[in-house]
């Protein structure tokens, strides 16, 4: 279960905070992902990164910032969330390539609480 | 867009005791991937199965293994013997093709195992 880790693992801010996850894998892939898990709903995906290229940003909101500096990491920048931004958010990585066949690996996820 | 539809949100099963679990999914496409997913509590999500939509067999897994009805739209999964460790959150997904990086999720089953 290290293969993907993320810090920190529970983080409490208020909504004119800025702070940043960081996701980093260590299984030799080029994709990786952000989701947002809320309770009693899908995990809706926010940003695909595939060899440090965005290719998908599922319409979220700008006060979330997705950096890739290199294939092994991944940042999620927060400023002036929202109570209802409070989720679980998951990164994931995978082989690469955009087969659509690809297992992806979960991190255990940031516990974000927006006050 | 495609849909997965995870119609149980909580089940329970004896410990040694047989459960299935029902997904069923909306798509227009014809080939594409079908995952089963499993979230233990506080722990990370790891893949238990897959099916790729052209493959008549179903696949198996040890003791999971899934009835793929691709005419139906339905990817159920069965889990024998049932074993405490298999208390999860489980969810089923949904990848299209080639040059997808789209995995769409269902809501979950939360399954119980009983001693």
């Amino acid at each position: 279960e290290t293969g993907v880790t993320q810090t920190p693992r529970h983080l409490v801010m208020g909504m004119t905070n800025k702070k940043s996850l960081k996701c980093e894998q260590h299984l030799g892939h080029n994709a990786m992902y952000w989701y947002k898990q809320s309770a009693k709903k899908p995990l809706e995906l926010m940003f695909v990164y595939n060899f440090k290229e965005q290719t998908e940003n599922n319409s979220v909101p700008s006060r979330f910032s997705p950096e890739c500096p290199n294939s092994s990491h991944l940042f999620l920048h927060l400023h002036t969330l929202q109570p209802e931004d409070s989720a679980l958010y998951l990164c994931a990585s995978s082989p690469g390539g955009g087969s659509g066949e690809e297992t992806q690996y979960f991190g255990p996820g940031t516990r974000l609480l927006v006050l | 867009a495609q849909t997965v539809t995870q119609s149980q949100p909580e089940m329970s099963v004896q410990e040694a005791e047989t459960v299935t679990l029902s997904c069923t999914y909306d798509t227009s496409e014809n080939n594409y991937y079908l995952f089963w997913y499993k979230q233990p509590p506080s722990r990370q999500m790891i893949l238990v199965i897959r099916q790729e939509a052209y493959k008549q067999q179903n696949a198996t897994e040890n003791r999971f293994s899934v009835n793929f009805q691709k005419a139906a739209k339905s990817f159920s999964l069965k889990i024998s013997d049932s074993q405490l460790g298999d208390t999860a959150m489980y969810f089923c997904a949904f990848s299209e093709g080639a040059g997808s990086y789209q995995l769409t999720f269902g809501k979950g089953t939360k399954l119980s195992v009983i001693p």
